[in-house]
């Protein structure tokens, strides 16, 4: 079985500050995949960042790290530089090469404030 | 490169009604996936499709949910007869092909069932 976990309901964040989005995992698979989606009020889930569990090195994409500490079973999202349009609905999601499902966290919403 | 399309983007039905939803995935992609998503959940998966073959179906409620993919393209969903529970976001999303490729999202269509 594979399970998310997102202990944070909501963020608060300051323009132009870095923050940090909490995510750890379960699963006795040793080849999954970690992803991070952002889903604004209109609806729509936008891929963001996405880590592989053989990867050695954190991912990045642009603004977006993802720190991935293995032992821990944890996939932190990092946004740097936050801006008012990253306010949002973040969720974090997995899947094992073996059950080959994508499962998903119950989010933590961000609120940017200028 | 034009993203995931679905129609309606909202629908509001009396119950024991029936709706049905439209799926364009991206082009050349093989797979796709509805999900539905309850307020304040993650997405969850009622289908997947590769091609024109059904390859998981696991959590899709068969008594009132059909889903079909004729040509391997485009696909639509549908709920007969509709439940106030059946209130969601249902979501379409497509990705190349299977297991730890990216799956993206179209807008998805809010249905409101009274």
């Amino acid at each position: 079985a594979q399970k998310i976990t997102q202990t944070q309901p909501g963020m608060f964040v300051q323009e132009k500050e870095a923050v940090t989005l909490d995510c750890t995992y379960d699963t006795s698979d040793q080849s999954y995949g970690l992803f991070w989606y952002k889903q604004p009020s209109s609806g729509e889930m936008i891929f963001l960042i996405y880590q592989g569990s053989y990867d050695e090195q954190n991912a990045t994409e642009g603004r977006y790290s993802l720190n991935f500490q293995k032992a821990r079973k944890s996939a932190n999202l990092v946004i740097s530089a936050s801006q008012l349009g990253d306010s949002a609905m973040y969720f974090c999601a997995m899947m094992n090469t073996g059950f080959q499902k994508l499962v998903f966290g119950t989010g933590t919403r961000l609120l940017v404030s200028p | 490169e034009a993203g995931v399309a679905q129609s309606p983007r909202y629908k509001i039905i009396e119950k024991r009604q029936s709706v049905a939803f439209w799926c364009n995935p991206i082009s050349g992609h093989a797979t796709l996936y509805w999900y539905q998503q309850i307020l304040g959940q993650g997405p969850k998966l009622l289908i997947q499709f590769q091609n024109n073959g059904v390859v998981d179906d696991s959590q899709l409620p068969k008594d009132r949910f059909s889903a079909e993919r004729l040509k391997g393209v485009d696909s639509t969903l549908k709920i007969q007869p509709a439940k106030l529970e059946d209130s969601a976001v249902y979501l379409c999303a497509s990705s190349l092909g299977a297991g730890l490729d990216t799956q993206y999202f179209g807008p998805g269509t809010r249905l409101t069932v009274l």
